[in-house]
């Protein structure tokens, strides 16, 4: 089975433009997140959804961030206006209902710069 | 507030042991799980503790005690591709949700 697919890997952007990553959890789990790693902040959740409704969105810093889940196959985070400090590697992972404790599947993540 | 506290470094050699503590206060308790993160990569989750006790995972063992809020990790019989950060993680607010809440994290350094 393919693992949680993660697009683009790596963003170079300038400050102000809007930045939009992708996200195919792995099929059949129920649960999606996303994550933001920094050295300062360490690994941080932002949102999560549970069969594509959001569930705590506490973690998303301000109204510049936003995530969707169309569909149990796919979802988005999107900064907009994107600034130096957005600058990341953005972790998406999903894990069934029935998973083993709290075993979550991580995605090669995408490396954000906002210049 | 709600915290795991975890040493920043630790360094071995091959073939020794080594132990990962991790200290928690959080508003719930729902298991202590482990995390291992190599330089660019992606978590994996290594184990899971429910109840107080030592969990057995080929090389690695992790332990919990709830009644002192800690847990460790256990690496036997390190190897190079060991040299890797480890996270523990507990999940916040009890089993209502399932928001993990991970440690600072501790990069082991395995040397030859």
């Amino acid at each position: 089975d393919a693992g949680v697919i993660q697009s683009p890997r790596h963003e170079v952007t300038e400050m102000g433009q809007e930045v939009t990553l992708r996200c195919k959890p792995i099929s059949g789990h129920d649960y999606l997140f996303w994550y933001r790693q920094t050295m300062m902040r360490g690994l941080e959740l932002l949102i999560y959804f549970n069969n594509n409704v959001p569930i705590d969105d506490s973690g998303m810093p301000e109204d510049r961030f936003s995530a969707k889940m169309p569909n149990a196959s796919f979802s988005t985070l999107k900064i907009q206006p994107s600034e130096p400090r957005d600058s990341a590697v953005y972790f998406c992972a999903s894990r069934k209902l029935a998973g083993v404790g709290n075993e979550q599947f991580f995605g090669p993540g995408t490396r954000l710069t906002v210049l | 507030g709600q915290s795991l506290e975890q040493p920043s470094e630790v360094t071995a050699v091959e073939g020794a042991i080594v132990q990962i503590n991790c200290t928690y206060q959080t508003s719930g308790f729902y298991g202590l799980s482990w995390y291992q993160q190599h330089d660019g990569g992606a978590p994996t989750f290594l184990s899971y503790n429910a109840l107080d006790g030592l969990e057995e995972t080929g090389r690695f063992s992790s332990f919990l005690s709830r009644s002192d809020s800690y847990g460790y990790l256990l690496l036997q019989e390190l190897q190079m591709k060991d040299s890797a950060s480890y996270f523990c993680a507990v999940r916040d607010g009890g089993g209502a949700t399932n928001k993990l809440i991970f440690g600072t994290g501790t990069l082991l350094a395995v040397q030859p």
